[in-house]
């Protein structure tokens, strides 16, 4: 069965602090990796990775996805109050079972205190 | 282009009833997928729909169901409500084509479903 774990689970900062959040996973047909932000209700795209060593870059935050170690990570730079959320990470899968299916992790709950 | 919407937003029922929800995907998308999302267990897979056709389904009873019409239109029914169907029940919809298997999920506000 396809898993995802994600590390740490919660995790408090102050504003301007850097932070890393992980995700790993074991994923039978690996095809991509999606990070997620969820404040109120619905989660928000943040990125999609596939292809490894590779890193995306929006604004503050980055996100590198390794293959060979069967992971990823979030970063987030010079941390604002405005980034407390739970932080998604989900893989999707190749083939005919993995149709329309990401499998989630449990999700990192990051709070920034001003 | 507007988002994914989803009604009613929030929903009381009782033990023993049974509920439809709502979604409409992004205009042009034509893979519509439900999850539920509950404090304990995270988002969990319920299934997924592409030209009307339901392609994959998760390890839910059968009491949950779905439909996706011509419009990519998609509704999901829960009949016989139990106390534990208590979540947030989000769908996403994704350009996915026939051939492709899972690609950026853009997600509704959910229907927050509450079950006394």
């Amino acid at each position: 069965e396809d898993k995802v774990v994600q590390s740490p689970l919660s995790l408090v900062v102050h504003e301007g602090d850097t932070v890393t959040l992980n995700c790993s996973y074991e994923v039978t047909n690996f095809r991509s990796l999606l990070w997620y932000k969820q404040e109120k209700k619905a989660p928000t795209f943040l990125f999609m990775l596939t292809s490894s060593g590779i890193e995306k870059k929006s604004g503050r935050l980055s996100s590198i996805l390794d293959k060979k170690e069967l992971s990823s990570i979030l970063n987030i730079t010079a941390t604002q109050t405005g980034d407390s959320a739970i932080y998604l990470c989900a893989v999707g899968a190749a083939g005919g079972t993995s149709y329309g299916k990401l499998t989630f992790g449990q999700g990192t709950i990051l709070t920034v205190h001003p | 282009k507007a988002g994914v919407t989803q009604t009613p937003r929030y929903l009381i029922k009782t033990r023993g009833q049974q509920v439809t929800l709502s979604c409409s995907p992004i205009s042009g998308h034509r893979s519509v997928s439900w999850y539920q999302q509950t404090p304990g267990q995270g988002l969990q897979f319920l299934f997924e729909y592409f030209s009307e056709t339901q392609r994959n389904k998760g390890n839910f009873p059968g009491r949950f169901s779905g439909r996706q019409f011509s419009n990519s239109r998609s509704e999901m029914n829960v009949s016989t409500l139990e106390l534990g169907d208590s979540a947030l029940y989000l769908c996403a919809s994704s350009s996915s084509s026939g051939r492709s298997s899972t690609d950026t999920q853009y997600f509704g506000p959910g229907t927050r479903l509450t079950v006394l």
